[in-house]
């Protein structure tokens, strides 16, 4: 079974700085794609970043980045020049195999300080 | 822009009464989705349609059922509602074409049992 680990449920970051969150995830699947969402406080829940397994390349959107590390099974994003409105709940989600589920991480507040 | 839109923001019902959250999509997805959220557990999906009339159970099923009778709408039924069964309910949509797997989340319902 797919399993994803957000191992710190809490991180903050000053206004301006950069930050990196972590991800790991367990999976027997050859082919998977993995997700970063962001749901603000009281807003919904959208996509930030995604990446497709079989892309060498880490995938990069403005000041979001992934550090993906295939072998090491590890997914981290990485936010720069953080803003206030970045402060949300990170989730980490899996595709699940042969399948359009996702599994997701138990999730973690980021607090954006000024 | 896809929208999910939920009937309710927020909900209060007494224990053994019978509740419907309802779950609308705009983009004609096919597949459509149920999650609770609870702090400190993530996402769980509880169940998932992949076409009308079709359904697949998630991993916390119990206490649940749904409903799919056309495409864009997608229900989620307590069929006595208990006080374990207050949470966040969070419906998305995605399309079936196995390329993108993201998935459009609606704004939640926050379901008080009392």
């Amino acid at each position: 079974a797919q399993t994803v680990t957000q191992s710190q449920p809490e991180m903050s970051v000053q206004e301006a700085e950069t930050v990196t969150l972590s991800c790991t995830y367990d999976t027997s699947e050859s082919d998977y794609y993995l997700f970063w969402y962001k749901q603000p406080p009281s807003r919904q829940m959208i996509l930030v970043i995604r990446q497709e397994a079989y892309k060498q390349q880490n995938a990069t959107e403005n000041r979001f980045s992934v550090n993906f590390q295939k072998a090491a099974k590890s997914f981290s994003l990485k936010i720069s020049d953080s803003q206030l409105g970045d402060a949300a709940m990170y989730f980490c989600a899996l595709t699940q195999g042969g399948s359009e589920k996702l599994v997701f991480g138990k999730g973690m507040k980021l607090t954006v300080n000024p | 822009d896809v929208k999910v839109t939920q009937s309710s923001r927020y909900l209060v019902k007494r224990t053994g009464e019978k509740v419907f959250l309802e779950c609308v999509q705009d983009m004609d997805h096919e597949n459509m989705f149920w999650y609770r959220q609870d702090p400190g557990l993530g996402l769980r999906l509880i169940y998932f349609s992949y076409d009308v009339k079709m359904k697949e159970k998630g991993d916390i099923p119990e206490g649940y059922s749904v409903s799919r009778e056309k495409k864009e709408r997608f229900s989620l039924i307590l069929e006595s509602a208990s006080t374990n069964q207050t949470s966040m309910y969070l419906c998305a949509s995605s399309p079936r074409d196995r390329v993108t797997y993201e998935q459009y989340f609606g704004p939640g319902t926050r379901l008080t049992v009392t």
